[in-house]
């Protein structure tokens, strides 16, 4: 069974700080089919990073992602405010797709 | 601009039926594969289903095998999760996502979801 692992759980923070998110995979990942969400209270998912590293349209530079193989990192370098959130990773391009548990940035 | 909006959620009781669609506009339906994925309240996301392109494989979660059927319809660029013999743990708000083509990489893209409520 393929399993996503994020972590830490929660992330306490202050703003301007940087964020560094892990999601490691039980199985190698092809292609670098790991994309990235944010998800607000009472909103839907947002694509941040797709394809591991490539930034959605409209994300802020501020959002990177890198990684290969098993081990992925979702960078946030300096929090700003609206950056405080629930962040999930998720293997895509095969069924079935899977998603981590999800990392919650919080204000310190 | 590619966009997908889902319909049909509602409040059900347990054991009822409901299927639910999802309208896609802005590429080639039928050139990707498409899923479903829910998430119950204050849960993460969960994958539900998976169908191919053409529609001639389909997965699904092992929570729902059994009772959802997916399907697809080109013709009309729609997507359709039939659920039966709904139970509380249904509950939740069901996303349409389009998922890779069959040649290529793309991004995915998500709809904004629909709620779907199992409760007596």
């Amino acid at each position: 069974e393929f399993v996503l692992t994020q972590s830490p759980g929660t992330l306490s923070l202050s703003l301007g700080e940087r964020a560094t998110l892990s999601c490691r995979a039980s199985q190698s990942v092809s292609s670098g089919y790991i994309a990235w969400y944010q998800q607000k209270p009472d909103q839907g998912p947002r694509l941040l990073i797709y394809g591991a590293s490539r930034r959605a349209t409209g994300i802020p530079d501020r959002f990177s992602g890198s990684g290969s193989g098993t081990d992925f990192t979702l960078t946030i370098s300096r929090l700003e405010p609206e950056d405080f959130a629930v962040y999930y990773c998720q293997r895509y391009g095969s069924s079935p797709q899977t998603f981590g548990q999800g990392t919650t940035v919080e204000v310190k | 601009e590619v966009l997908l909006v889902e319909s049909g959620g509602r409040l059900v009781k347990p054991g009822e039926s409901l299927t639910l669609s999802c309208s896609a506009s802005g590429f080639i339906f039928n050139t990707h594969v498409m899923n479903w994925v829910r998430q119950a309240p204050g849960k993460g996301l969960e994958w539900v289903s998976s169908i191919s392109s053409k529609g001639k494989y389909k997965y699904y979660a092992d929570s729902v095998k059994g009772r959802f059927t997916i399907s697809r319809d080109t013709a009309k660029n729609s997507l359709y999760l039939q659920m039966d013999s709904l139970r509380a743990e249904d509950t939740a708000v069901y996303y349409c996502a389009r998922d890779q083509p069959d040649s290529g990489t793309s991004r995915p893209y998500w709809g904004r979801g629909t709620l779907v409520t199992v409760s007596s």
